[in-house]
């Protein structure tokens, strides 16, 4: 079956350790996103990829960095200058760069947390 | 900027009651407008979208129109079943200064049905 996976479900991170969220899809999507999700904060967008190489920031970039190798791959990583770094992570796919109408497909999540 | 804005919950109704969400945006230009839900512990899934003014979205029993002169885009259901208990978010598409459009979510409204 085709679909979005994300992994671990859960993940613990130290004081000043970086840590790195996978995500991979098998859609042959184009786009890959990165949400994060806090309770009654709704989702707010991390980074964003339309193409292989190819990334953009998005509305909460600090503290994050992401890499787009492979169409199928667009690991996160929570830096240590990430201060505030427990919550739901959410990575999304599109068919294409967006355009405006595009469905976005999302994996099951990543719920990090600080030890 | 652009934004949206959603009834905060928890909205509770019996079964077979009647739903409305309610959803407005601030956006620039005509932007496409969509409802996600997501069930406890998983990503969200796209329930319906509309591109242009008028368009009605509809999809399993919900239905929401695209109104301009009210920048609005509220979710509507006629009969809710115990199934449909999960968080729904309103979202826009926004054009970044990438080119690209990604999408603006609101805070999400959480929907219990009881039985």
């Amino acid at each position: 079956d085709g679909g979005i996976t994300q992994s671990p479900k859960y993940l613990f991170r130290k004081e000043g350790q970086n840590v790195t969220l996978s995500c991979e899809q098998n859609l042959n999507h184009d786009a890959m996103y990165w949400y994060r999700q806090d309770p009654g904060q709704g989702l707010r967008l991390i980074y964003y990829s339309q193409i292989v190489n190819d990334f953009q920031k998005g509305d909460i970039a600090e503290g994050y960095s992401v890499s787009r190798e492979k169409k199928e791959s667009f690991p996160l990583t929570v830096t240590s200058a990430q201060k505030n770094p427990t919550a739901f992570y959410l990575c999304a796919s599109s068919i294409r760069a967006g355009q405006g109408g595009e469905k976005l497909f999302f994996g099951s999540g990543t719920q990090l947390s600080v030890l | 900027g652009n934004s949206v804005t959603q009834m905060e919950g928890p909205v509770t109704l019996s079964e077979e009651a009647f739903l409305t969400i309610n959803c407005t945006y601030t956006a620039t230009g005509y932007p496409s407008l969509f409802w996600y839900v997501q069930y406890p512990g998983e990503g969200l899934q796209l329930l319906l979208k509309a591109t242009k003014a008028d368009d009605k979205g509809s999809n399993k029993g919900f239905e929401a129109t695209y109104r301009k002169e009210t920048t609005s885009f509220h979710l509507e259901k006629g009969s809710v079943q115990v199934s449909d208990s999960a968080v729904y978010f309103c979202a826009l598409s926004v054009r970044r200064n990438s080119g690209y459009s990604t999408l603006t979510f609101g805070k999400g409204t959480m929907l219990l049905v009881s039985p």
